[in-house]
């Protein structure tokens, strides 16, 4: 398994930003950087994935590393509705076994955001 | 559909029962993806397939699980003989295919209690 390091909980306040880290140490050249987050009472979320280059969408920004053994997922401004467990995930895309293209979650980063 | 539909949304079996869990994937989406998480736990992968076929059975804990896909669309995980330690929230997720570097998009999830 692709292992990932990221710390148990972090807190911050609403409206400011966030910055969640995740180290891959073990990373190998086809793996690709995922994160996703989980509400209370649903399903895991897709947020952002990158490979090399820094990322940004409408939910988040991912920055990496530039020797890609660990990145960080920036929430520019944390909402209420912000609050859940975040999972950074390593995803193969290449080389050999059945274990190709899943995804192992760990036990993910818990962000609690205080009015 | 817009999204992955999983039914039932809970279920109460009681122990020695079989169940059934059903997911409809994204329409287009080869991969198909089942998970558990038990109380307060993370993800455990379960089995995937890629069209109808399931090239990674290893997560199944045991024998009395299995899982159909028909039509590269619509799967079924099924259990026989329920024990409480099945007791758990099984997820299912579609990718647009197990080498996708696209993220997987989750159901909500059927909440399975055994009694």
């Amino acid at each position: 398994d692709a292992k990932t390091t990221q710390p148990n909980s972090m807190e911050s306040n609403e409206e400011e930003p966030v910055h969640l880290p995740c180290n891959h140490s073990t990373i190998s050249g086809t793996d690709y950087i995922h994160w996703y987050r989980q509400l209370p009472s649903q399903g895991p979320e897709y947020v952002i994935h990158g490979l090399t280059s820094n990322v940004n969408n409408r939910m988040a920004s991912l920055a990496i590393a530039e020797d890609r053994k660990s990145s960080t997922l920036i929430l520019h401004r944390a909402t209420l509705r912000d609050a859940a467990v975040y999972y950074c995930i390593l995803r193969g895309t290449s080389g050999r076994g059945s274990t190709l293209g899943r995804l192992y979650f760990g036990r993910g980063t818990q962000l609690t955001v205080w009015p | 559909g817009a999204g992955v539909s999983q039914s039932p949304s809970n279920k109460v079996t009681e122990k020695g029962k079989d169940v059934e869990l059903r997911c409809d994937p994204i329409s287009g989406h080869t991969a198909l993806y089942w998970y558990r998480q038990s109380l307060g736990q993370g993800l455990e992968f379960l089995i995937y397939f890629q069209g109808n076929s399931a090239p990674d059975k290893s997560g199944l804990p045991s024998d009395r699980f299995s899982a159909e896909r028909t039509g590269g669309s619509v799967s079924t995980l099924t259990i026989q003989r329920t024990q409480q330690e099945d007791s758990a929230v099984y997820l299912c997720a579609s990718s647009l295919g197990f080498l996708s570097r696209d993220g997987y998009t989750f159901g909500s999830g059927t909440r399975l209690t055994v009694v």
